[in-house]
């Protein structure tokens, strides 16, 4: 089944303290992307990827690193965590098409982090 | 900058009912857009979409037109059921950059009764 997997899906940590959501997709999607949803802000993108080894900036990066050495994983790093980055985040991936680039995002099912 | 404007929820109708969520778009260049659904405790998932002025997306009994004049891409359903019950995503994204990145709205919340 075509997926995008997310770990963990909840999660409570305490500020300062290092954590990791992995990503991971089976469809061989070059693309991949993080979003965080807070209310009634939508989804706003934090970092993305082209390709291996190829990441930039979204709207809304600071606080967080990612990387990406395989392309089916893409994990979201929060060296030391505050409480505004408690949100529900998301991942997703699409094929990359050249030309008008309509193609269609892949989501995961969504990490709750909670920063205390 | 890119940007988009949906109606505020939570927007409370009984089964069969019509249904229209607005969405209005601000955009430079010629931008794609698309509806998303996020059904409680799911990831997004695609709706319709629509790449050009005047196409119309369409699935699951749920349409909407792109317009470029009005800069709308309203989303309508003639029947609701209680399994639509989700929020709704309206985006866009303009082709020319080389982010992908879709543009979101804040969601609108619909909540079908019985």
């Amino acid at each position: 089944e075509a997926q995008v997997t997310q770990n963990p899906r909840y999660l409570i940590t305490v500020t300062g303290k290092k954590l990791t959501v992995t990503c991971s997709q089976n469809m061989n999607h070059e693309y991949m992307s993080w979003y965080r949803q807070d209310p009634g802000l939508g989804l706003r993108q934090i970092y993305y990827s082209m390709n291996v080894e190829v990441t930039d900036k979204g709207d809304v990066p600071e606080g967080y690193k990612v990387s990406r050495k395989e392309k089916r994983n893409f994990p979201l790093i929060l060296e030391s965590p505050s409480p505004n980055q408690t949100s529900l985040y998301f991942c997703a991936s699409s094929i990359r098409t050249g030309g008008a680039g309509t193609g269609e995002l892949f989501f995961g099912e969504g990490s709750r982090l909670t920063v205390l | 900058g890119d940007s988009v404007t949906q109606m505020e929820g939570p927007v409370t109708l009984s089964e069969e009912a019509f249904l229209t969520i607005n969405c209005t778009y601000t955009a430079t260049g010629y931008p794609s857009l698309f509806w998303y659904v996020q059904y409680p405790g799911e990831g997004l998932q695609l709706l319709l979409k629509a790449t050009k002025a005047d196409d119309k997306g369409s699935n699951k009994g749920f349409e909407a037109t792109y317009r470029k004049e009005t800069t709308s891409f309203h989303l309508e359903k003639g029947s609701v059921q209680v399994s639509d019950s989700a929020v709704y995503f309206c985006a866009l994204r303009v082709s020319n950059t080389g982010r992908r990145a879709l543009t979101f709205g804040s969601g609108t919340r619909l909540q079908v009764q019985p």
